[in-house]
Order: structure tokens, then sequence, then C-alpha cells
């Protein structure tokens, strides 16, 4: 998985507070996917982005979640006012366009006390 | 979105033995791919399919997309320990989703040396 960068790789929040997920894709990688796993489950899609450009939310929780990628920096998946339920694993990945294969970062594992 | 099944959910099996895996879904597929998840990391893609009726090797791993296009194989001889882990299917998540994937839920590996 080198080349996805994910942090922080765990992050405790309590209810109510604010989580911020970063993801830095692979050098020449543009195209960004943000992924949520929960225990003993698959991967479910979140979120598609392009430099600046939001292409396919489709996964994404109508409340309380936003993701932007910057044209500097990395992207930020953001969930506002945490619940319990919150907690998974995030994955993000990125590929070179939109149908070369992606690669996976680490994650960020979210706990919500 | 379209949905995907794994079958078995876990196997325990002797190092040595071959281990098949199936992947099924009620609706067409046109990418069949299989990722390998190991503990605290993300998803590593192990081989990618095409093609109705594709057979594909990755070392002693073999894919084969099924010619109905709702069904996918993966086969692994002679495992080792190092074959632990969970093995997920995953394709489009819809018609022309491109990278915006949908997973089943995995096959657990775990393998007595």
């Amino acid at each position: 998985n080198a080349g996805v960068m994910q942090n922080p790789r765990h992050l405790v929040r309590r209810r109510g507070q604010e989580a911020r997920l970063r993801c830095s894709p692979m050098k020449g990688h543009s195209h960004v996917y943000w992924y949520r796993q929960l225990p003993e489950e698959g991967l479910k899609f979140m979120v598609y982005l392009q430099k600046e450009n939001i292409i396919d939310e489709s996964g994404m929780p109508k409340e309380r979640f936003s993701a932007e990628f910057p044209k500097e920096g990395p992207s930020i998946l953001r969930i506002q006012q945490v619940v319990r339920g919150d907690s998974a694993a995030y994955f993000c990945a990125s590929s070179q366009d939109r149908n070369q294969p992606q690669h996976f970062g680490d994650g960020t594992r979210l706990s919500i006390l | 979105g379209q949905q995907l099944n794994q079958s078995p959910q876990s196997m325990f099996i002797q190092e040595g033995e071959d281990v098949s895996m199936n992947c099924t879904s009620s609706s067409i597929f046109n990418t069949w791919l299989w990722y390998k998840q190991e503990p605290g990391e993300g998803p590593v893609l192990l081989i990618a399919l095409y093609k109705a009726g594709e057979l594909t090797s990755n070392g002693r791993l073999t894919a084969q997309f099924g010619i109905t296009r709702k069904d996918s194989f993966l086969n692994i001889s002679a495992s080792i320990p190092s074959d632990v882990g969970i093995y997920f299917c995953a394709g489009p998540l819809r018609v022309n989703a491109g990278n915006m994937l949908t997973f089943g839920g995995g096959t657990r590996l775990m393998v007595k040396p």
C-alpha cells in the first residue's frame, strides 16, 4: 500500500466532536475515492473526487459528512458532530484516471467514545 | 447499486491445501476484482478480470470471470500461512461507474501450519 498516505492512522473522538481524516494520493494521481468499512463487512463507497471537484457523492450520508480535494494539499473527509455509529475504518484510494486501477491507503480507524 | 455475495464467509484450512471461494451477483458485472486485506491494512488488488470466461493467474492464485457475468471464483493452490487474510471480490458500483466499487462481504481465510 505504499504511496497513498492516510493520517491519522487512529483517531479517537467524543460524541459531538468533529473528525478530520486526511488522504494524500499517490504521486501523479488526481482521482480520490473514500470508502467506509464496518467491522466484519466489506468496504462501502462514499465519495469520488477529482482536484477541486466532487464527482459522485452518492454514498455519503446526507448530513454531517463532507469531503474536499483542494488544488493543493490532501483530500479531507470531515465528519461533524460525530456519533457512535460513525466508528469505522475509513479508507482512501487514488488512481491516475477513472478507469485505471485504484490503490488503497491503510486507512484511519475512527473510534467514538 | 449492485450487490455482491461471497461464500464461504470463513475458511480454516491446513497449510498445503487448495482453497476455493466465490462471489455472486443478481445483476451482470463487466469487471470483477479480487482484493486481499490483512489486519490493519487497506485492500491490495490481486487479480482483475474484464471479460466473461476469462481465467487469470497471479502466482498460486487463479480467478475466473463467470460466463453468465454474474459470478467469479478465486482459487489459491498449496496454501501457506501468509495467505491468511480477508479476500474480497469487488466490481463497479453501477454501469459506467469506473473505479467506484461495491465490495462483497469477504471470505476470511485462516491457515493452520
